[in-house]
């Protein structure tokens, strides 16, 4: 039973406009959400997160919603950029540090 | 500096084969992880060591056998794969925050990979 859910494979955006990026999970005790960007054969690199303590944390251009009650985060890309085309995983942990990943959205931003 | 670096990049071996993957970071992190990435799928969790000490091992075959000789390196020690073993390796590491005996760590922050093929 999948854990953290990215029900949207894919998303495309045009240059400049807002990404929004979904992801949601099922497990309660989760008390710290991270997204990730991973190019093909690499790494993923850590964008941001937020603790359950918070609704709203933002780095620049972007942006992490949680909604607790829902048990729902998003990230937002304001403004999407061609450079973050790239695959975004959604990521939740216990204080126990066991990273669970989503199955990833595949973000394509056209020029 | 959040730099998590991997050795080799590449690896071909075939099932008789003895490798091993290394991991090494600097930030003073005394938390590291191996993680393993089919195509398509997320990243699943392998190992966790905590202050050198294995602390999580998510029902991983024996074929597999990580060692943390410092608080800087990883290991993964391969030996007779199968060719269904062919993925990314990912290693990665974080703060260890927080006291009472649980594991609570910080933000992971990932290596490059190693892409193994097994034939």
């Amino acid at each position: 039973d999948q854990q953290v859910k990215q029900n949207s494979p894919s998303l495309s955006v045009q240059e400049g406009r807002i990404s929004i990026l979904n992801c949601d999970y099922t497990n309660s005790m989760f008390d710290y959400f991270l997204w990730y960007k991973k190019y093909p054969a690499e790494g993923p690199t850590f964008l941001i997160s937020i603790s359950s303590i918070k609704d709203k944390n933002e780095d620049g251009r972007f942006t992490v919603f949680l909604n607790k009650s829902a048990k729902h985060l998003s990230l937002h890309i304001v403004p999407s950029q061609p450079g973050d085309s790239a695959v975004y995983f959604c990521a939740a942990a216990r204080s126990q540090g066991n990273l669970i990943f989503g199955k990833g959205t595949k973000l394509s931003v056209k020029p | 500096d959040t730099e998590v670096t991997q050795t080799p990049k590449h690896l071909v071996m075939g099932m008789t084969n003895k490798k091993s993957l290394k991991c090494e970071q600097h930030m003073g992190h005394r938390a590291m992880y191996w993680y393993k990435q089919k195509a398509k799928k997320p990243p699943e969790l392998m190992f966790v060591y905590s202050y050198e000490k294995l602390s999580i091992n998510e029902s991983v075959p024996s074929r597999f056998s990580p060692e943390c000789p410092n608080s800087s390196l990883l290991n993964l020690h391969l030996h007779a794969l199968q060719p269904e073993d062919s993925a990314l390796y990912l290693c990665a590491s974080s703060q260890v925050i927080g006291t009472s005996g649980l594991l609570s760590t910080d933000t992971q922050y990932f290596g490059p990979g190693t892409r193994l093929t097994v034939l």
